[in-house]
Order: C-alpha cells, then sequence, then structure tokens
C-alpha cells in the first residue's frame, strides 16, 4: 500500500522567506503526484501536477521538484506572503491500477506566513 | 480545467437525520468522486460515482449509509444517512477530465453533526 508521508505537519515563516515543503512515497511505481491548497474548512485547490516521467513544474512563485527513485517530491514557494497560509497537500497516483483508488493523500503541511 | 459546485459549503444537522450533498460540473466527466476528510486527516475516498450504474464504494463505506446519484454527466449527490456525531467531516466532491489525470475538487461541505 502507498503510504504518503508529509514534513513537516506545520511550519511558519516570516514574510519574504523562501521554503520548502516535503513529500515522500513509499512505493515509486507513480503515474503522477499533485501538490494542492486547502484553505481552513474549505476545499482542495491544484497547484501543480508532475507527471511520473519529469522532474519539476513550475507555477509562478511555486516549483514542484520530483525524485522518483528517492521517493520524494518538495514544493518551494518564493518570496512567500501572508496569503499563502494554508494547508499544502500531495497527493500520488500509482500506476496500473485502472478502476480501483489509486490517488494517495498525505496529511499535509500547514503553513502560516507572519506577516 | 474544471469548475466544480459544491453545495451546501456547511451545515449542521440533528443526530438521525440525513443530508443530500449536491456537486454540479461545468464539463462533462466520466469520473467523479466523492471523498471524507475528518478534522486533523487527510482525504479518504468515500466511492466512485458512476454514469449509469451503481457507484464504487471503498472498503468502510456502505451504500446505505452513503447512497449516492449520478444522473447525467455532470451531476452527482452524496446522501450521508443518518447521521451521528462521528459523520462530523468535510465531504468533497472530486472530478478528473480524463482518467489518471489532474484531479479537480469542490469546496466541499463542512458537516457538524449534533
Amino acid at each position: 500500500k502507498q503510504e504518503v508521508t508529509q514534513i513537516p505537519a506545520a511550519l511558519s515563516v516570516p514574510e519574504g522567506e523562501n521554503l520548502v515543503l516535503n513529500c515522500s512515497f513509499t512505493d515509486s511505481a507513480i503515474y503522477n503526484l499533485q501538490w494542492f491548497r486547502q484553505d481552513p474548512g474549505k476545499g482542495l485547490t491544484s497547484l501543480l501536477l508532475i507527471q511520473s516521467s519529469q522532474r519539476e513544474q513550475t507555477s509562478g512563485r511555486l516549483n514542484a521538484s520530483l525524485d522518483k527513485s528517492s521517493g520524494r517530491s518538495t514544493l518551494y514557494i518564493a518570496a512567500s506572503q501572508p496569503g499563502d497560509s494554508a494547508t499544502y497537500l500531495c497527493a500520488v497516483r500509482l500506476n496500473g491500477r485502472t478502476g480501483a483508488n489509486n490517488l494517495f493523500f498525505g496529511t499535509g503541511t500547514r503553513l502560516t506566513v507572519i506577516p | 480545467s474544471a469548475v466544480i459546485s459544491q453545495k451546501p459549503s456547511r451545515d449542521i444537522c440533528q443526530r438521525g437525520t440525513s443530508l443530500t450533498i449536491q456537486c454540479q460540473v461545468d464539463s462533462q466527466v466520466t469520473m467523479m468522486f466523492w471523498y471524507r476528510q475528518q478534522p486533523g486527516q487527510s482525504l479518504t475516498l468515500i466511492a466512485t460515482a458512476n454514469q449509469g450504474s451503481e457507484a464504487t464504494y471503498e472498503s468502510g463505506f456502505v451504500i446505505d449509509k452513503f447512497p449516492i446519484s449520478r444522473p447525467n454527466l455532470t451531476f452527482s449527490t452524496l446522501t450521508v444517512s443518518n447521521m451521528s456525531p462521528e459523520d462530523s467531516s468535510i465531504y468533497l466532491c472530486s472530478v478528473e477530465l480524463q482518467r489518471d489525470t489532474e484531479a479537480f475538487f469542490g469546496q466541499g461541505t463542512r458537516l457538524t453533526v449534533v
């Protein structure tokens, strides 16, 4: 069974800092990996999707990397802003599980950016 | 991308009652999913809502407790039946425009059972 771990569980940084969120997974036979943002009590907003053949994806101040062989992904946030405060979730999709649940979520990192 | 409208956004319900959550998508999709997120936990898949056939439930979830409808390719409902305080969670609808591609989520329904 795929296990997805996100460390740290919570992180506080002053505004303007660059930061890295970590995601690790136990089964490297993944199809893709997706990073989400979740505001308190709300749904998930898709941030970045990385296919298994890719090493990284960028969107604005966000950069996600993927190292399948080591079972790791990172989400880099540049020049953090108070509006970035949210919980960040990573989700890993496994290969070859047609018709079955193949998307596994981490428990998230709760980020607070202090003005 | 897909835009998903989920209603209600939140509700407080009495134990023993039922709540139906609606999910409307702005495009036709084959795959629609219902998730539960208990307080402080990550997401757990409840079921896959299939158009034209019965939903496929994950281990630990049953149709009597979580009946699902999927009348067409843009709409689905999830009912939480005979609620207890343990059902207090965020319930989320999700779609994929094509299987195994990017997943999109609604804004969630925050349910509190008292």
